[in-house]
């Protein structure tokens, strides 16, 4: 089946430290890739996405690139503040009748001055 | 931000109660979701619409029934409320144009947190 796997939070950073958020995907034929980003009390919000293999998104300093020999799509960032504060959700979409997301568990980060 | 609204933002119920949320866009998008967030579990789509009087089911509709009589409004009914229905639910919408080529994005609402006591 369809699956997304995201490492276990929460995870603590100090400000400037370097972030990479793992996420692992299983999916039948080729998947977009997102990353969506949820504020405290807010919905969720697109950070970045990727559409084909070796593809990169980025959005404010985040990146990630589409690796389908790894099936991953891992989030990084070089340099965190304390306003990336929120949790992180990487999902996939499945092409049917107007696209499903699947999505991993969500990851935690909370960055400290 | 994308139109979306959704109401009410918070409820309280009790169990065996009927319960309806409302999602309301002013994007004219083609499709609409009713997701449910729970801690460990990320967000699972309930049911979706393609079109109007165009609904299916998601992983989690068991429960559930979705109604959508116009292209601005779905609506997502608890037929019965139970506890295990407490959650936070948010809608999305995509215009569906993009398929297969740049990707479709969804967007979300700001959320319901329903409480069934």
């Amino acid at each position: 089946g369809n699956s997304v796997t995201q490492m276990e939070g929460p995870v603590t950073l100090s400000e400037e430290a370097f972030l990479t958020i793992n996420c692992t995907y299983t999916a039948t034929g080729y998947p977009s890739l997102f990353w969506y980003v949820q504020y405290p009390g807010e919905g969720l919000q697109l950070l970045l996405k990727a559409t084909k293999a070796d593809d990169k998104g980025s959005n404010k300093g985040f990146e990630a690139t589409y690796r389908k020999e790894t099936t991953s799509f891992h989030l990084e960032k070089g340099s965190v503040q304390v306003s990336d504060s929120a949790v992180y959700f990487c999902a996939l979409l499945i092409y049917n009748q107007g696209g499903k997301l699947i999505f991993g568990q969500g990851t935690e980060l909370s960055v400290k001055p | 931000d994308a139109g979306i609204t959704q109401s009410p933002r918070h409820k309280v119920t009790e169990t065996g109660t009927p319960v309806t949320l409302r999602c309301h866009q002013t994007e004219n998008h083609r499709y609409m979701y009713w997701y449910r967030q729970d801690p460990g579990h990320g967000l699972r789509l309930i049911h979706y619409s393609y079109g109007v009087k165009d609904t299916d089911k998601g992983e989690v509709s068991d429960g559930y029934s979705v109604s959508r009589s116009k292209t601005e409004d779905f609506l997502l009914t608890l037929e019965s409320a139970t506890s295990s229905q407490t959650s936070v639910y948010f809608c999305a919408i995509s215009d569906g144009s993009n398929r297969g080529t740049i990707g479709e994005t969804q967007y979300f609402g700001p959320g319901t947190r329903l409480l069934v006591l």
